[in-house]
């Protein structure tokens, strides 16, 4: 059984569509998380959501924007979407924000 | 100075050696601290997690912690060609973030 599932695995876009990215946890955990992994392999946190309460909200442009309908399902919603935004984006879960679990990854491609 | 510091490497060590992993980070505050491994074009997977001063071993992997010195290591005994990955430490921070280091690849010659 997936632990922590996210669709698609790839996207490859257009500069100045909207996209979204969906992830689902089947752990029960009470604590989703939104990271960006660059061309670096550089790990970055962007957002957290515990109970559908949004806790984290990095420095990141108001293009990006999380929406968690239950405590199970994160999704990320992209607009006008820039060359940059092309990275590996992670979905992570936890509880209680101890040990996090990632997804596979959606690997974004921006042409 | 970034918060949380790794060897960017390559480091290569033989089969059946000790592999050693280190990493500094500057939020003394920091409570809880992991080891992930990332093989290429894969997901982080959480190998150790510590949240005392001294050694955790779980089977080949031991964590080292030593918060005073601020300072967190991970020793891989006995060296597998299937270790071969990029290791990441994170740290999670008094704001409750989880940072991330850079990052160090490891690369097990057979």
């Amino acid at each position: 059984d997936t632990a922590v599932s996210q669709t698609p695995k790839y996207l490859v876009t257009q500069m100045g569509n909207d996209k979204s990215i969906k992830c689902e946890q089947n752990l029960g955990h009470d604590t989703m998380y939104w990271y960006k992994q660059d061309s670096k392999k550089f790990l970055k946190i962007m957002f957290s959501y515990n109970n559908k309460e949004l806790i984290i909200n990095e420095t990141v442009p108001n293009r990006f924007s999380p929406k968690s309908p239950d405590k199970a399902h994160l999704n990320l919603h992209i607009n006008s979407l820039e060359l940059g935004d092309s990275a590996v984006y992670f979905c992570a879960s936890s509880q209680e924000g101890i040990e996090q679990f990632f997804g596979p990854g959606t690997r974004l491609t921006v042409l | 100075q970034k918060e949380v510091e790794q060897n960017s490497g390559p480091l290569s060590v033989p089969e059946g050696a000790i592999a050693s992993l280190n990493c500094t980070y500057s939020d003394r505050g920091s409570q809880s601290f992991f080891w992930y491994r990332q093989y290429s074009g894969k997901s982080p997977e959480l190998i150790m997690s510590i949240y005392s001063n001294g050694d955790k071993e779980d089977g080949r992997f031991t964590a080292q912690l030593n918060k005073a010195s601020q300072y967190v290591s991970l020793l891989i005994r006995d060296s597998q060609p299937s270790d071969s990955a990029t290791y990441l430490c994170a740290v999670n921070n008094q704001g409750g973030k989880l940072i991330f280091g850079q990052g160090t690849e490891l690369s097990v010659k057979p």
